[in-house]
């Protein structure tokens, strides 16, 4: 299957600080990528939908100020968790869709913010 | 109501046994839909997609009602190794692109 590579796998930060997560994907290009979130024993939660050409599209709840996605290119995007907090300690993993097929997921980033 | 429902479970069953997993989604225009399996902490890997005709992938069967917006994954002769939980995920089209939903997974433990 198609890869896609997430960079880092795990992180720790002060609280206030920032963090960027990158997701690429290797071996395609990604018309869309999704971003999630996933706290322990929970499911993922969709966080923000980035499609070619277009602005991420957030989903309700999600603080856009907060959480900056950038779809720089068809290979990759980017999570900036801004002035982090120990709340936003979670494992994000971005997933990355060609066309007509299933997504491929990166392989997550654990943030963990002290 | 969510967009995807699962039971939690967890189903604990021993070696050997036959087990069900099923999914209702709530929006009819949903067009495509997948089972994933996830360790813990790991990332999500597809299992298999669901085709309305019914598909089978060795011990792994999915089928698709879109009458009754219900999905199902069994799994025969359960191994140690299916010990996951396995994501139901529902793809539709919006006007803003693509949305991929999951469901809240459904955790399998297989036992000796």
């Amino acid at each position: 299957g198609a890869v896609v590579s997430q960079h880092p796998s795990r992180v720790i930060c002060k609280s206030g600080t920032s963090v960027k997560i990158e997701c690429r994907s290797l071996d395609f290009q990604a018309t869309t990528m999704f971003w999630y979130r996933q706290f322990p024993k929970q499911s993922l939660m969709l966080m923000a939908t980035s499609n070619e050409g277009s602005k991420a599209t957030y989903e309700q709840g999600v603080e856009k100020d907060k959480f900056l996605i950038n779809h720089a290119s068809l290979t990759l995007s980017t999570l900036t968790v801004t002035s982090a907090h120990p709340e936003d300690s979670s494992f994000y993993i971005c997933s990355a869709k060609p066309t007509n097929t299933e997504a491929f997921f990166g392989q997550g980033t654990r943030l963990t913010v002290v | 109501r969510k967009e995807v429902e699962q039971d939690p479970g967890p189903f604990n069953v021993p070696e050997g046994a036959t087990v069900a997993f099923n999914c209702t989604y709530s929006n009819s225009a949903s067009q495509s839909f997948f089972w994933y399996r996830q360790d813990c902490r790991k990332e999500p890997k597809l299992l298999m997609s669901v085709y309305s005709s019914g598909n089978e992938d060795g011990r792994f069967t999915a089928q698709l009602n879109r009458a009754s917006q219900y999905i199902s994954l069994l799994i025969r002769d359960s191994k140690l190794s299916d010990s996951a939980t396995y994501l139901c995920v529902v793809l539709r089209l919006t006007g803003g692109g693509n949305k991929l939903t999951f469901g809240t997974g459904t955790q399998l433990k297989v036992e000796l």
